[in-house]
């Protein structure tokens, strides 16, 4: 079974309006972190926000917001106000307690910001 | 900008070729870790250094190997190329600290080209 599951390919939203983009993953471990990056056309993985899973209150930065369901192993991306900037490609992923600091990555959201 | 640094940005190889990629970490940090991210995927864990030794490994074969120096920068290399040796190889650099919070912060990448 994957780990990281992201089922959205794509994801079309119009500028200044909310987006969630979703999230489900598979692990035996107690104590894992779930990540979100961003990947511009640049290349580069730019981290966004983290979430532990002991960790009581769902994670927030900025206009990211991670919602986190424990007993349904899911934890999605909330960008609200969503600026033509946001558009790129959106990875979640975990690290394992029994995994080194090793990231496991889904296969990605590709998200478009219309004007 | 994340201050880990990858050289070359784009490189064209031929099968059978070697090539070594190079990787600065930021400032501070003291694990290096490379991934592979094939077109349309998410990035798969190769290898992880860890004060300039090997702490962990994916499913990769031994032809991809790896250096990490006193200054904490890093090569990822590979012998005998293949043609699905073809993809994005990202470096991330990170502070040793909690096993499941510890952040990666990621490179641009080199983009690696196998004819």
């Amino acid at each position: 079974a994957q780990k990281i599951t992201q089922t959205q390919p794509g994801m079309f939203v119009q500028e200044k309006e909310a987006v969630t983009l979703d999230c489900t993953y598979d692990t035996s471990d107690q104590s894992y972190g779930l990540f979100w990056y961003k990947q511009p056309s640049s290349g580069e993985m730019i981290f966004l926000i983290y979430q532990g899973s002991y960790d009581e209150q769902n994670a927030t930065e900025g206009r990211y917001s991670l919602n986190f369901q424990k007993a349904r192993k899911s934890a999605n991306l909330v960008i609200s106000a969503s600026q033509l900037g946001d558009s790129a490609m959106y990875f979640c992923a975990m690290r394992e307690e029994s995994g080194y600091s090793t990231l496991t990555f889904g296969k990605g959201t590709m998200l478009l910001v219309s004007p | 900008e994340t201050g880990v640094t990858q050289s070359p940005t784009h490189l064209i190889k031929t099968r059978g070729q070697q090539v070594t990629l190079r990787c600065s970490s930021q400032s501070g940090h003291n694990t290096v870790s490379w991934y592979q991210q094939a077109l349309g995927q998410g990035p798969q864990f190769i290898f992880q250094y860890y004060r300039e030794e090997e702490n962990g490994r994916g499913n990769f074969p031994p032809r991809f190997s790896g250096l990490q120096f006193p200054n904490y920068s890093s090569e990822l290399n590979v012998n005998a190329l293949e043609l699905d040796d073809s993809a994005l190889y990202l470096c991330a650099s990170s502070l040793r600290g909690e096993r499941t919070n510890e952040k990666l912060f990621f490179g641009s990448g080199t983009q690696l080209s196998v004819l």
